[in-house]
């Protein structure tokens, strides 16, 4: 059975580097059709994509991170990452890791079928 | 990029009792596929977010079949045929037509 666990330190400094990683067991990232994203949470509030990567790497970002995120893959040990740069107290929320499925072209992507999501990890901003 | 308006925002439902919670997105859902990418998402209180309902109508395994999902174009509505105590959580659909994934604010539902 898939499963997805994030990991990463819980309180960062303003204007520094936040750093998760997710681990998935259960199956390979590299097999099949599927998408990795995280998805973050602020205190109270609603959900918020943050990107999504595949197994080749090609990484997809929501415009309003895109200059602070970089999501990448280490097949080797079936796991992905996410890096938000300069961070600020807007950026204090639970982070998920997920599984989605979907498929991009012609300068498109259509995402759907979130079924897996990590149990998720707060990140408090602050100093 | 697409916004998704839900309503009402807080649902009070007896329990027996049918519920449903209406998402409208600012364009239309529809793929080239004939597929709608429309999903419905239930958190239960303190828990991650868990798949009810994909690609508009489709029922994700093992959840039960007192939930389902209708609509098309830019109208949507999750049906739950008779609430049970454990439905309680926020409820929100989300698009997948545009690269920018984006959710709905969120319906409560609450047993009264």
């Amino acid at each position: 059975q898939l499963q997805l666990q994030e990991s990463g330190p819980g309180l960062v400094k303003p204007s520094e580097t936040l750093s998760l990683t997710c681990n998935v067991s259960g199956d390979s990232i590299s097999s099949n059709s599927y998408y990795w994203g995280w998805i973050r949470q602020p205190p109270g509030k609603g959900l918020e994509w943050i990107g999504s990567i595949y197994s080749s790497g090609s990484a997809y970002y929501n415009p309003s991170l895109k200059s602070r995120v970089t999501i990448s893959v280490d097949t080797s040990k079936n796991q992905f990452s996410l890096k938000l740069s300069s961070v600020t107290a807007a950026d204090t929320a639970v982070y998920y890791c997920a599984r989605h499925a979907g498929y991009c072209g012609g300068g498109s992507c259509y995402y759907y079928y979130i079924l897996v999501w990590g149990k998720g990890t707060t990140v408090t901003v602050s100093s | 990029d697409i916004v998704m308006t839900q309503s009402p925002l807080s649902l009070p439902v007896t329990p027996g009792e049918p519920a449903s919670i209406s998402c409208r997105s600012s364009q239309s859902l529809l793929n080239s596929n004939g597929y709608h990418y429309l999903d419905w998402y239930l958190q239960k209180p303190g828990q991650s977010p868990q798949l009810l309902i994909y690609l508009g109508s489709s029922r994700a395994s093992g959840v039960p079949d007192r939930f389902s999902g209708v609509g098309s174009g830019t109208d949507f509505t999750l049906k739950i045929s008779r609430v049970e105590a454990e439905d309680v959580g926020v409820y929100y659909c989300m698009q997948g037509l545009q690269t920018l994934l984006t959710f709905g604010q969120g319906t409560r539902l609450e047993i009264k």
